[in-house]
């Protein structure tokens, strides 16, 4: 049973427009969650994260919305580079321990 | 700081050889972690430690060892390969009283 998942694997958005990155979970007692970044060939890195007690996280051209009655939390991207195409994980903290989503390939093109 | 670092990159291992995946931090982190990511699919995790003498299982742990007698080493044993470990291995470290985990670049492990 996936307790966080990423419904769409896929995202293609143009430069300069947002990009929203959703994430569902499950378990209504993880207390923290993260956005990691990964490119090919490489570890993933951690993006910005966002505390249960809170409702949004920004930093920079990333925010992290979250919505604990939906279960819901989104990443948004404003303005979108070409540089931000990667493949981004959510990830829910349950303890010591991370559960990772499937991750979604953001493609942002000129 | 090097960061974390994993040796070696790549390997290809024939069906019932064995190996040991390295892991190193320098950051004097007291939690690392072992992940597997098959394609199409998230981070699974193997097994993790909180500390040097301490492991524990985590959701795919089955045909893994771990041991980690220094803070800083966190090798990760296969015994006998099998085709379904073919996959890209990460380890992570991370401190106790911070949520965030720091990645190595990971191994691409093939099993034939």
């Amino acid at each position: 049973d996936q307790q966080v998942k990423q419904n769409s694997p896929s995202l293609s958005v143009q430069e300069g427009r947002i990009s929203i990155l959703n994430c569902d979970y499950t378990n209504s007692m993880f207390d923290y969650f993260l956005w990691y970044k990964k490119y090919p060939a490489e570890g993933p890195t951690f993006l910005i994260s966002i505390s249960s007690i809170k409702d949004k996280n920004e930093d920079g051209r990333f925010t992290v919305f979250l919505n604990k009655s939906a279960k819901h939390l989104s990443l948004h991207i404003v303005p979108s580079q070409p540089g931000d195409s990667a493949v981004y994980f959510c990830a829910a903290k349950n303890t010591d321990k991370l559960i990772f989503g499937t991750g979604t390939r953001l493609q942002v093109f000129p | 700081n090097a960061g974390v670092t994993q040796t070696p990159k790549f390997r290809i291992l024939k069906i019932g050889q064995s190996m040991t995946l390295q892991c190193t931090q320098d950051m004097n982190h007291n939690y690392m972690y072992w992940y597997r990511q098959d394609p199409g699919m998230g981070l699974k995790l193997i097994y993790y430690s909180v500390g040097a003498g301490i492991t524990d299982k985590g959701e795919v742990p089955n045909g893994y060892n771990v041991s980690r007698s220094t803070t800083e080493d966190f090798p990760l044993r296969l015994e006998l390969a099998a085709p379904s470990q073919t996959s890209v291995y990460f380890c992570a470290s991370g401190q106790g009283n911070v949520n965030e985990q720091f990645f190595g670049p990971g191994t691409r492990l093939t099993v034939l």
